[in-house]
């Protein structure tokens, strides 16, 4: 079966400090895996998603970055925290379905990581 | 654009009947998700509608109008577990899932 792991579970970090997330899926190859934040009060937004290895889509401009070193493997970095930064952060993967476009499969996410910027 | 309108809160009884429901517009169209979130926790999958119609699983039950771009979850016999937010979401093709805000439901005695 498929599981998916994220730590730190939580994470307090001060303003301008620098920030790596991990995620990792095991039990599955070539999974598509994606980056959220929900936001206290808020919806979940999509900040990245990957295809594969080394490829990275960008849904929103900020100060986040993320890198898929290996093929069930997401980081989430930035290099200077912001206090908007603060939020749960949840990594999600899906299975790839091929060329009739890839997300027509559930996403499963990981347990999260709530991270707060003072 | 991409708007998905759920309400903010509800509140329903132990062992009743509860329907969420969920408006979208949205500029393409692969699918309704339906999840449950705890407070606190990721958010689990409940329920997949692609085609129009009722979906039944247990308890819970999704439907789908594409014309009227509706859907709703009911949830049956309620439980006290029951209490967490339920989110919308929906498959815009191509990666885009739009998540809706999420009605936190509040099941009492």
């Amino acid at each position: 079966s498929q599981t998916i792991h994220q730590w730190p579970a939580t994470l307090v970090q001060p303003v301008g400090s620098p920030l790596s997330l991990e995620c990792t899926v095991e039990g599955t190859s070539n999974p598509n895996l994606y980056w959220y934040r929900q936001a206290a009060g808020r919806g979940l937004q999509l900040l990245f998603y990957s295809v594969g290895i080394g490829q990275i889509s960008s849904e929103v401009p900020q100060n986040l970055s993320a890198s898929r070193p290996q093929d069930r493997q997401f980081i989430l970095s930035s290099k200077k925290l912001l206090l908007s930064d603060s939020g749960f952060y949840l990594c999600a993967w899906t299975e790839e379905t091929g060329d009739s476009g890839p997300l027509t499969g559930t996403q499963y996410f990981g347990p999260g990581t709530r991270l707060t910027v003072l | 654009g991409q708007n998905i309108d759920q309400p903010t809160e509800m509140t329903a009884t132990e062992g009743a009947i509860v329907q969420i429901n969920c408006t979208y517009q949205t500029s393409g169209f692969n699918g309704l998700f339906w999840y449950q979130q705890h407070a606190g926790e990721a958010p689990t999958f409940l329920s997949y509608n692609v085609l129009d119609g009722l979906e039944e699983k247990g308890r819970f039950s999704s439907f789908l109008s594409r014309s009227k771009g509706y859907s709703y979850l009911l949830l049956k016999e309620l439980q006290m577990k029951d209490s967490a937010s339920y989110l919308c979401a929906v498959n815009g093709g191509y990666q885009k899932v739009t998540f809706g805000t999420g009605t936190k439901l509040q099941v009492i005695p």
